[in-house]
């Protein structure tokens, strides 16, 4: 079946860093791929998404590319800010799934200090 | 977007016993989604509940641990039934906006 799978955490840096969580998937088909992030105490967010190969999904300066010949979609920003810190998903729609459903990795807990 | 109201946002709750959770959305939704996110692990669907049929499960749940009402286009309850400690985990409702899913806050529940 369909499945996510994202680098373990906390990933630990300081204010201004370079990030990059990573994410691979499988699925079949062409699923569309999302980023979610919770932030403490709050519920999920959608962060950003992409729908086809090569698209790029970008919001608060975290971009992610839909990349169909590694199965990846790994997050990066250039420049993190404390209060970036959060838990964050990577997910797939679509393939097995269908649209209507969600499958997430296990999480990434993104620690940034000053 | 969407605004989910879920309650309780978290308990602490004897083994045996039953906790109903509630998800109110601000406007109406076909389908509402019911997730589970255990310590450590990702987020895993429970069911989807549907207005007006009986909620469809995914593997590995039954209706009888974790029944669900749906009795308008608006709101749904999930009942975690029976409780034990392998059921402390984060209970989480969602819709979907087209291909967007949104989340409640979530229902963090303890089972002692």
């Amino acid at each position: 079946g369909d499945s996510v799978t994202q680098m373990e955490g906390p990933v630990t840096l300081s204010e201004e860093a370079f990030l990059t969580i990573n994410c691979t998937y499988t699925a079949t088909g062409y699923p569309s791929l999302f980023w979610y992030v919770q932030y403490p105490g709050e519920g999920l967010q959608l962060l950003l998404k992409a729908t086809k190969a090569d698209d790029k999904g970008s919001n608060k300066g975290f971009e992610a590319t839909y990349r169909k010949e590694t199965t990846s979609f790994h997050l990066e920003k250039g420049s993190v800010q404390v209060s970036d810190s959060a838990v964050y998903f990577c997910a797939l729609s679509g393939g097995n799934t269908g649209f209507q459903k969600l499958v997430f990795g296990t999480g990434t807990r993104l620690l940034v200090s000053p | 977007s969407a605004v989910i109201s879920q309650k309780p946002s978290r308990d602490i709750c004897q083994r045996g016993t039953s906790l109903t959770i509630q998800c109110q959305v601000d406007s109406q939704v076909t389908m509402m989604f019911w997730y589970r996110q255990q310590p450590g692990q990702s987020l895993t669907l429970i069911a989807t509940a549907n207005q007006g049929s009986e909620a469809t499960y995914e593997s590995g749940f039954v209706i009888d641990k974790f029944p669900i009402s749906r009795p308008n286009l608006t709101f749904s309850t999930l009942t975690v039934s029976n409780m034990s400690p392998e059921d402390s985990s984060i209970y989480l409702c969602s819709v979907n906006r087209g291909e967007k899913l949104f989340f409640g806050s979530g229902t963090q529940l303890s089972v002692l």
